[in-house]
């Protein structure tokens, strides 16, 4: 079946505004994980989801970070008020469920450029 | 802090021989260790896991993990130059929700 798969592939926005990162998991995969890659860093872990609900918002960097995930298939990450240090690659991965044995499979990301 | 310390590299091979790559880890709880590849400009894509103590191979990759140490290491044999890449290290948190990944090791392949 088809993997991870997430919009939009680049953003570039203007510092202070919103934007919004979207991952559809792999069908059947109750697990969903955002992480984010910085220049030069490793994958930050920022939160994930078990079927619709977060058990585990502790990643988010700052109040300006959200995410939501409905219906147990997509999600959606809100970065309010952007700014030059949010500039990433917002990685989504899913897994068939959320334990130390289940493998996760990332999407392509989005890579996000703030001005 | 969990932490997971990897060389950054770049780790040069020739074509053929073996590549080995290392990983170490701070918390003792961790159950599950896992190498992703990632190309440049690409996502991370899963190469191997391990959950137990010693050897597993898959093809011409090998990992091993020494939870005494809290060290588990990826070895390419045959090294390619499409291995030429970043690999990284990561490791469960004990709660076995998310992944604490390591910088990773640029890898170098050379014909």
């Amino acid at each position: 079946g088809a993997g991870v798969s997430q919009s939009p592939s680049n953003k570039v926005t203007e510092k202070g505004k919103d934007v919004e990162l979207r991952c559809d998991p792999i069908s059947g995969h109750t697990a969903l994980y955002w992480y984010r890659q910085s220049l030069g860093q490793g994958l930050e872990f920022l939160i994930y989801f078990q079927g619709n609900s977060a058990p585990d918002k502790s990643g988010l960097p700052s109040d300006r970070f959200s995410a939501e995930r409905t219906g147990g298939s997509v999600s959606t990450l809100t970065i309010q008020r952007t700014q030059q240090e949010d500039s990433a690659v917002y990685l989504c991965a899913s897994s068939l469920d959320v334990g130390s044995s289940d493998t996760q499979y990332f999407g392509p990301g989005t890579r996000l450029t703030v001005l | 802090q969990k932490e997971v310390e990897q060389n950054s590299g770049p780790l040069s091979v020739p074509e053929g021989a073996i590549a080995s790559l290392n990983c170490t880890y701070s918390d003792r709880g961790s159950q599950s260790f896992f190498w992703y590849r990632q190309y440049s400009g690409k996502s991370p894509e899963l190469i191997m896991f391990i959950y137990s103590n010693g050897d597993k191979e898959d093809g011409r990759f090998t990992a091993q993990l020494n939870k005494a140490s809290q060290y588990v290491s990826l070895l390419i044999r045959d090294s390619q130059p499409s291995d030429s890449a970043t690999y990284l290290c990561a490791v469960d948190n004990q709660a076995g929700t998310a992944l604490i990944f390591g910088k990773g090791t640029t890898l170098s392949v050379s014909s």
